[in-house]
């Protein structure tokens, strides 16, 4: 009984690559979301999806950043041309339906880093 | 824009004391409250939820407390150890949407 995983757990990128996030939710789990947590802050809201759909990007930068959850396979959050102030925790949970009873699952997150 | 915050980022007790940890939002549609721990290098560890027709949840030596006429909440650990040490968050739900609202964080140090 998997809980949600993220991978990889750590990522180091140069300035100006791409950064891809995976995360494959609970089994069963249709509702995907991201957050993005610097040192020493809460957790930022970035985007929910379902499957094959995006609910509310509110929280997503406007350019540079999409995230995707495919019909097969995990959610993808994507980051083009990395920047140093993308180095952040980013943490998805899931959840098997809206509102989550008892809040979501996450997982232990990708530590990107850009040098 | 975010709404929920903390009264102290850190708090220092001994093995054994009852620890309260307090939280401020701000929203007051917000319906539905979680507060998590979170172990350095890890996720966030869902620890207690409460609803806003409640004011008082218990769990296994947590118990979470609402006061919506002054929009505060706060989690009591009793009898804390130092495997308690951690970074707690308070999170708020606002009603009808799915994205929770983190807090700043507030550190717990618990000392044997």
């Amino acid at each position: 009984n998997a809980g949600v995983m993220q991978n990889p757990r750590h990522l180091v990128r140069r300035r100006g690559q791409e950064a891809r996030l995976r995360c494959s939710p609970m089994k069963g789990h249709s509702h995907v979301y991201w957050y993005r947590q610097l040192p020493e802050e809460g957790l930022k809201f970035m985007v929910y999806l379902q499957k094959e759909n995006i609910i509310d990007e509110s929280g997503m930068p406007k350019e540079r950043f999409s995230a995707e959850f495919p019909k097969e396979g995990p959610s993808i959050l994507r980051i083009q041309q990395v920047v140093r102030g993308d180095s952040a925790a980013y943490f998805c949970a899931s959840s098997l339906s809206g509102p989550p009873l008892h809040g979501y699952t996450f997982g232990s997150g990708t530590r990107l880093t850009v040098v | 824009g975010e709404s929920v915050g903390l009264h102290l980022p850190t708090l220092s007790v001994q093995e054994g004391d009852n620890s309260i940890i307090n939280c401020a939002y701000s929203n007051s549609a917000s319906d539905y409250f979680i507060w998590y721990k979170q172990e350095s290098g890890k996720g966030p560890q869902f620890i207690i939820d409460i609803r806003s027709n409640m004011d008082k949840r218990q769990g296994q030596r947590v118990t979470v407390l609402l006061n919506k006429t002054v929009k505060h909440l706060s989690l009591q650990i009793a009898a804390t150890q130092p495997g308690d040490s951690a970074v707690y968050f308070c999170a708020e739900m606002w009603a009808g949407f799915q994205k929770l609202v983190f807090g700043t964080g507030t550190r717990l140090l618990v000392s044997p």
